[in-house]
């Protein structure tokens, strides 16, 4: 049964760091794209970035408001996916969800692949993270 | 960033009702759009991905469709557990983005 389990929120200073972590189970991890969301207090869902499943060169990809501050890596020997978050921002409270691809592959046609959908583990309540003084 | 717009933001329905929740993307996203559904405290459940398909394990009441820029997400017959919010989400290009989410509450 796939599983992901996210872990290592708290509250933090603004311009201190933060690294979350996301367990997998159930799948080989490093065959897998993953995704970082989170959802700040009532408000609604934002993509915080991507990593490439290992077989696709296992690169990055974030969203403008965190690239530079925010860095997705894996190892693969632990099943873990980590979040490090640096130079936190009161605007990075939030809840964060790590999410597997729903399919190990992307769909590639005419030399673009199309990656997703994002599967949330519906068990999962992710992880909370404060940013404040 | 491709926008995504999603109505209403606010739906009442009774069990037995049959409901639609439409998301409008600000470019063509072909067929890559998936419907959550979300309860209080829990992570978004995938529902319907690649538009139409219907994701395991969901019942069949729920039904996507559309293309393009223009989406439904029909829910032909209200059950009790169906009471929560609904996100769309377009995953055609990076990055990812949401709807504002539809609350459905009970009338």
């Amino acid at each position: 049964e796939v599983q992901l389990v996210e872990s290592g929120g708290g509250l933090v200073k603004p311009g201190r760091s933060l690294r979350l972590s996301c367990t997998g189970s159930g799948f080989t991890l490093g065959d897998y794209a993953m995704n970082w969301f989170r959802q700040a207090p009532g408000k609604g869902l934002e993509w915080v970035g991507f990593i490439r499943s290992k077989p696709y060169g296992g690169t990055t990809q974030y969203a403008a408001s965190v690239k530079g501050r925010f860095t997705i890596s894996r190892d693969e020997s632990k099943s873990i996916v980590y979040l490090q978050m640096n130079n936190l921002k009161t605007e990075d409270t939030a809840v964060y969800y790590c999410t597997r691809d729903r399919d190990a592959a992307p769909y590639c046609n005419g030399g673009r692949c199309y990656w997703g959908p994002p599967w949330f583990d519906p068990r999962g309540q992710g992880t909370r993270v404060t940013v404040s003084s | 960033d491709i926008q995504m717009t999603q109505s209403p933001s606010t739906l009442s329905a009774s069990v037995g009702d049959r409901v639609t929740i439409t998301c409008r993307a600000s470019q063509s996203i072909s067929s890559w759009l998936a419907w959550y559904q979300q309860k209080p405290g829990k992570a978004p459940k995938l529902l319907i991905y690649e538009a139409s398909t219907l994701e395991n394990g969901v019942p069949s009441r729920f039904t996507g469709s559309g293309s393009g820029t223009e989406f439904t997400l029909t829910i032909s017959s209200l059950q009790p557990d169906d009471f929560a919010t609904y996100h769309c989400q377009q995953y055609h290009s990076y990055a990812y983005t949401f709807g504002q989410g539809t609350k459905l509450e009970i009338k």
